[in-house]
């Protein structure tokens, strides 16, 4: 069964610290996801890989980087977390083959405090 | 820019009717169009895959249909049940772009 796991699920930390959020997927997918989810907004995406050490920014990049260094795994990084990125964030995966459908992590809740 | 709307945000069934979910885009090129689920607290999780060239989809008591001319999408559920209250979300691929994009999703209620 297809697999794309979150590896926390609940985080809080403070200000000013740096968070990491990993994902990791089991399908050999190409294309990797980072969204974060906002009531009232909607999933919006932050960045995207569509191959080991490639990456594209997303919708809303401002403040965060991610790294790819193997092609099933995926990190979301804060480098200085603040707290208006509280926020429910979702990883996801998908063949780059066009046509595919997308899978998605159970997310990550992180508080900033 | 490609949108994507769904109206209404929220939505009130009593168990047993049958009810429609709607979603619209406004560039019409899309690849395909995809109806999810999702859970409170929870993750996405697929329900129908509808690409380009195809009018609907069917799985179980749920069918998606897809009119890309007047760039609007259905998700039809027969005979709802209360385990279908969740925030159903579509998502369209463009063409030539690795990237999706969603509506902000119905939340819906079946009543018991």
């Amino acid at each position: 069964d297809v697999k794309v796991t979150q590896s926390s699920r609940y985080l809080v930390k403070r200000t000013g610290e740096k968070v990491f959020l990993e994902c990791v997927q089991d399908m050999d997918h190409e294309n990797m996801f980072w969204y974060r989810q906002d009531p009232g907004l909607g999933l919006r995406l932050i960045y995207f890989s569509y191959d080991v050490k490639m990456k594209e920014k997303g919708d809303i990049p401002e403040g965060y980087s991610v790294s790819r260094e193997k092609k099933e795994r995926f990190s979301l990084i804060l480098e200085s977390a603040s707290t208006n990125q509280t926020s429910m964030y979702l990883c996801a995966s998908s063949l780059r083959v066009s046509g595919n459908t997308i899978y998605f992590g159970e997310g990550s809740w992180l508080t900033v405090v | 820019k490609q949108e994507v709307t769904q109206i209404p945000a929220a939505l009130s069934v009593p168990e047993g009717e049958n009810l429609v979910l709607n979603c619209s885009f406004t560039d019409s090129a899309i690849y395909n169009l995809q109806w999810f689920r999702q859970d409170p607290g929870k993750g996405l999780t697929s329900l129908l895959l509808i690409q380009s060239s195809q009018r609907e989809q069917t799985s179980g008591r749920l069918n998606a249909s897809l009119d890309k001319s007047s760039g609007r999408s259905t998700l039809y559920i027969a005979a709802s049940q209360p385990g279908d209250s969740a925030t159903y979300l579509c998502a369209v691929r463009l063409w030539g772009d690795d990237k999706i994009i969603f509506g902000k999703g119905t939340r819906l209620h079946i009543l018991p």
